[in-house]
């Protein structure tokens, strides 16, 4: 069966510090890869999602960044912290571009 | 713009039934998603429609009405742990997700 996973849970970092968050999935090939924020009473906000290796595409300007070094591996990263960048970040996966997402357990990013 | 509507918050008592709303309005429709999420935790799926009509998933149902942008989802027989916030999706012609702010629903013993 597949699962998803990403860590930290729980992070507080300094304003201007980087960020690092990861996110595996297993038990499938090639599957689209999403960055979500979530900040309350808000809808989910889809910051990147990945196609394939190395492929990432952006939806919102911001000052933070994604990668995918492996087929099942994403990582959303930051060089400078904002105090606007406090959420909670979700990783999803799907099947192609038709199928439901399966999110992670979410990361909480508190930036003081 | 692209819009998805549903109510902020909803009460209701345990045993009975309770119906959440979303409307929609978005570049095309590939399809609907109704999603629980429980408080610091991620959503989980519940449900998927695509075409009109009532799909049934034992306590929960989900429906859809292309025609008026319109959908809701069911629960019957609440239990304390259906306490949750429950997100409303449309995959518009994009294959992009558009997500409601989603419905806190309170169930009250």
């Amino acid at each position: 069966s597949q699962t998803i996973h990403q860590w930290p849970a729980t992070l507080v970092q300094p304003v201007g510090s980087p960020l690092s968050l990861e996110c595996t999935v297993e038990g499938t090939s090639n599957p689209n890869l999403y960055w979500y924020r979530q900040a309350a009473g808000r809808g989910l906000q889809l910051l990147f999602y990945s196609v394939g290796i190395g492929q990432i595409s952006s939806e919102v300007p911001q000052n933070l960044s994604a990668s995918r070094p492996q087929d099942r591996q994403f990582i959303l990263s930051s060089k400078k912290l904002l105090l606007s960048d406090s959420g909670f970040y979700l990783c999803a996966w799907a099947t192609g571009d038709a199928g439901e997402l399966f999110f992670g357990e979410g990361s909480r990013l508190t930036v003081l | 713009g692209q819009n998805i509507d549903q109510p902020t918050e909803m009460t209701a008592t345990e045993g009975a039934i309770v119906q959440i709303n979303c409307t929609y309005q978005t570049s095309g429709f590939n399809g609907l998603f109704w999603y629980q999420q429980h408080a610091g935790e991620a959503p989980t799926f519940l449900s998927y429609n695509v075409l009109d009509g009532l799909e049934e998933k034992g306590r929960f149902s989900s429906f859809l009405s292309r025609s008026k942008g319109y959908s809701y989802l069911l629960l019957k027989e609440l239990q304390m742990k259906d306490s949750a916030s429950y997100l409303c999706a449309v995959r518009d012609s994009n294959y992009q997700l558009i997500w409601g702010a989603g419905t806190k629903l309170i169930i009250k013993p």
